[in-house]
């Protein structure tokens, strides 16, 4: 089965600085893989998602996020961070083919101070 | 993408009784999902939702508790029954459209059990 590990539970970035979280799965094939953002009281919006092709994807809100398979991360970042980005952020990873479940990550989540 | 609302939004409920949730889609879709998300906590499948047929119920979950319908493509309730404070939760809806792997997810409910 497949797994997801976000090792940061909260990260707090400056307004403007860089971001970049972190995500780790365990998949015994080629995953499709996922990142969503949770405004409070929100429900998911998906960010960006990578099935297959180019590694580095181009998501909304001007995220990006790197497939690294010999590293088995897919992590996002953002090259400046706004007030607004503050949210919760989770990873998943979907299986190929078939039912295709997709698990979620525990979510990390962003701070943004002035 | 797809446009998807729940109703209610909020409720509290008292123990002992039963809520029952609804999801409608702007379109056809072929996977409905219902998700549970605990205080503080990520997304967990409780079950997926069969048009036409019983729901798939997730290890955990059991159809006693979580009765689910889909009557059609675009429309699906969730009834959490015989509630307990630990039923305290946002429930989340969330659908595949065909050809697709991302889920899409509605607004979510955020049940408070007495």
């Amino acid at each position: 089965a497949q797994s997801v590990t976000q090792p940061d539970i909260h990260i707090t970035v400056s307004e403007g600085a860089s971001l970049e979280l972190r995500c780790n799965y365990s998949y015994g094939a080629t995953p499709y893989l996922f990142w969503y953002v949770q405004s409070p009281g929100q429900g998911l919006q998906l960010l960006l998602k990578y099935f297959s092709g180019d590694t580095l994807v181009q998501g909304i809100k001007g995220f990006e996020a790197e497939f690294k398979r010999s590293q088995s991360s897919f992590n996002l970042r953002k090259p400046s961070v706004h007030w607004s980005d503050a949210a919760e952020y989770f990873c998943a990873v979907g299986m190929s083919g078939g039912y295709q479940k997709v698990t979620f990550g525990t979510g990390t989540k962003l701070q943004v101070i002035p | 993408s797809a446009v998807i609302s729940q109703k209610p939004s909020r409720d509290i409920c008292q123990r002992g009784t039963s809520l029952t949730i609804q999801c409608q889609v702007d379109s056809q879709v072929t996977m409905m999902f219902w998700y549970r998300q605990q205080p503080g906590q990520s997304l967990t499948l409780i079950a997926t939702a069969n048009q036409g047929s019983e729901a798939t119920y997730e290890s955990g979950f059991v159809i006693d508790k979580f009765p689910i319908s889909r009557p059609n493509l675009t429309f699906s309730t969730l009834t959490v029954s015989n509630m307990s404070p630990e039923d305290s939760s946002i429930y989340l809806c969330s659908v595949r459209l065909a050809g697709g792997y991302e889920q899409y997810f509605g607004p979510g409910t955020r049940l408070t059990v007495t």
